[in-house]
């Protein structure tokens, strides 16, 4: 079992509507969460992080966690082209060190006008 | 604005020769850099952690030989790539925290390698 596995897409959504990407971890110990956007060719840009349970909102972002289900998930409303990117999940490695993470294979969404 | 500054973004070289990767920490100290790499439509892979004032520790399967780094001030980390080979081709991306207990992780723009 991968340590961070998230559906990697694509996934399709009309411009307006809300985009749910989503990732499960396997390590029950994780504390903290976090969600990073990747265009082509770019490098990871830092979107959310979450430690506690329940929602953390942030503009049209929402952050989703919940540690007994070890699932966190990222929603994204009125979704707009320029969010068409890879999505990213990581969570840190063991020793808990944000530095060192451990990253999905990502979620490519795709915006239409 | 950038926490964390690259240089170069994209690099083309000769196998067998090297290359050297900067990496700056732009307005804090960053004692701790981390170095990783993402091949083409894989996902971002630690490569090693760098430490200010000693050795890198490298991860699982990543030749501190072939891959040296040098983390000689508060504010930069460098990575050579020593004796390239197609193979290493790939995006190199620095990252460094504030804090790397609580603090989340950015990342410089990355620097594009092409060995040929």
């Amino acid at each position: 079992q991968k340590e961070v596995e998230q559906n990697s897409g694509p996934l399709s959504v009309p411009e307006g509507a809300i985009a749910s990407l989503n990732c499960t971890y396997s390590d029950r110990g994780s504390q903290s969460f976090f969600w990073y956007r990747q265009y082509s060719g770019k490098s990871p840009e830092l979107i959310m992080f979450i430690y506690s349970n329940g929602d953390k909102e942030d503009g049209r972002f929402t952050a989703q966690l919940n540690k007994a289900s070890q699932y966190v998930s990222l929603l994204i409303r009125d979704s707009q082209p320029s969010d068409s990117a890879t999505y990213l999940c990581a969570v840190p490695h063991g020793s808990g060190n944000t530095g060192k993470l451990i990253f999905g294979q990502g979620t490519t969404l795709q915006v239409k006008p | 604005g950038a926490v964390v500054s690259q240089h170069p973004s994209w690099v083309i070289c000769k196998s067998g020769t090297s290359v050297k990767i900067e990496c700056r920490s732009l307005d804090f100290q960053a004692t701790t850099m981390f170095w990783y790499r993402q091949f083409p439509k894989q996902s971002l892979m630690l490569m090693a952690t760098s430490n200010e004032g000693s050795k890198a520790t490298y991860e699982q399967g990543v030749e501190k030989d072939k891959f040296l780094i040098n983390h000689a001030s508060l504010t930069l980390s460098t990575l050579t790539v020593t004796s390239a080979h197609p193979e290493d081709s790939s995006f190199y991306i620095c990252s460094a925290t504030r804090d790397s207990l609580n603090s989340p992780l950015h990342f410089g723009n990355g620097t594009r390698l092409t060995v040929t």
